[in-house]
């Protein structure tokens, strides 16, 4: 009951756009995505798949549709670099979570 | 802000019993779902389960079997974990969630480790 994401891990340069993919198991689900950072719990990042919770940068969307959904990072910061867990709502079961993409700076 | 404190964890040996607790404050606990979710030491999220605001409704994870029963007690704004059982494969970081279609919410954790 893991969502697969990709990639697992990756590292972009200041300024460099950073795409990150999570399928979903259905169609017709919420999708949200959930950031941590080392050695602290996750926060809500991006929910119902584009809306950006409060106090996200704007540097930052989701999108997608059916079974295909992307966190988007328009140009990456230091303080981005995090891992970024995908986590799709209301199907069976209720919560999955997705693999997990690690997301440094070069 | 919401806020979610977690208590109980700690050292346990292998085959004991856990209930872990989860204090909420700051917003109205009775309004909301919620539901615990594990991180086993660099590892991914594990959702554990949740239950409804007035306890007639319980969901787990099929995939942990009948390890873990979820209870809350809404007069004290609490929400509990019992774990039993317990193997080395349940060491893990515990979070309390608040859920609104997913999880808005966490709490900071608290470590478990099942180790003779």
């Amino acid at each position: 009951n893991v969502l697969p994401q990709s990639p697992s891990t990756m590292a972009a340069s200041p300024g460099e756009k950073v795409t990150i993919t999570c399928h979903a198991t259905s169609s017709g689900i919420y999708m949200n995505w959930h950031q941590q950072k080392s050695g602290t719990s996750p926060k809500l990042w991006i929910y119902d798949t584009s809306k950006l919770a409060s106090g996200v940068p704007d540097r930052f969307s989701g999108s997608g549709s059916g079974t295909s959904y992307f966190l988007t990072i328009n140009a990456m910061e230091t303080e981005d670099a995090a891992t970024y867990y995908c986590q799709q709502c209301c199907g069976t079961p209720p919560i999955t979570f997705g693999s997990g993409t690690k997301l440094e700076i070069k | 802000e919401v806020k979610l404190v977690e208590s109980g964890g700690g050292l346990v040996q292998p085959g004991r019993s856990l209930k872990l607790s989860c204090a909420a404050s700051r917003f109205n606990f009775n309004d909301y779902w919620m539901g615990w979710v594990r991180q086993a030491p660099g590892k991914g999220l594990e959702w554990i389960g949740e239950i409804n605001k007035d306890s007639s409704t319980k969901k787990y994870n099929p995939s942990l079997k009948d390890k873990f029963s979820i209870s809350r007690d809404n007069a004290q704004n609490t929400l509990y974990l019992q774990m039993n059982k317990l193997g080395s494969e349940d060491t893990a970081i515990y979070y309390c969630a608040r859920e609104e279609v997913g999880v808005d919410y966490w709490g900071q954790g608290v470590m478990v480790t099942v180790s003779s």
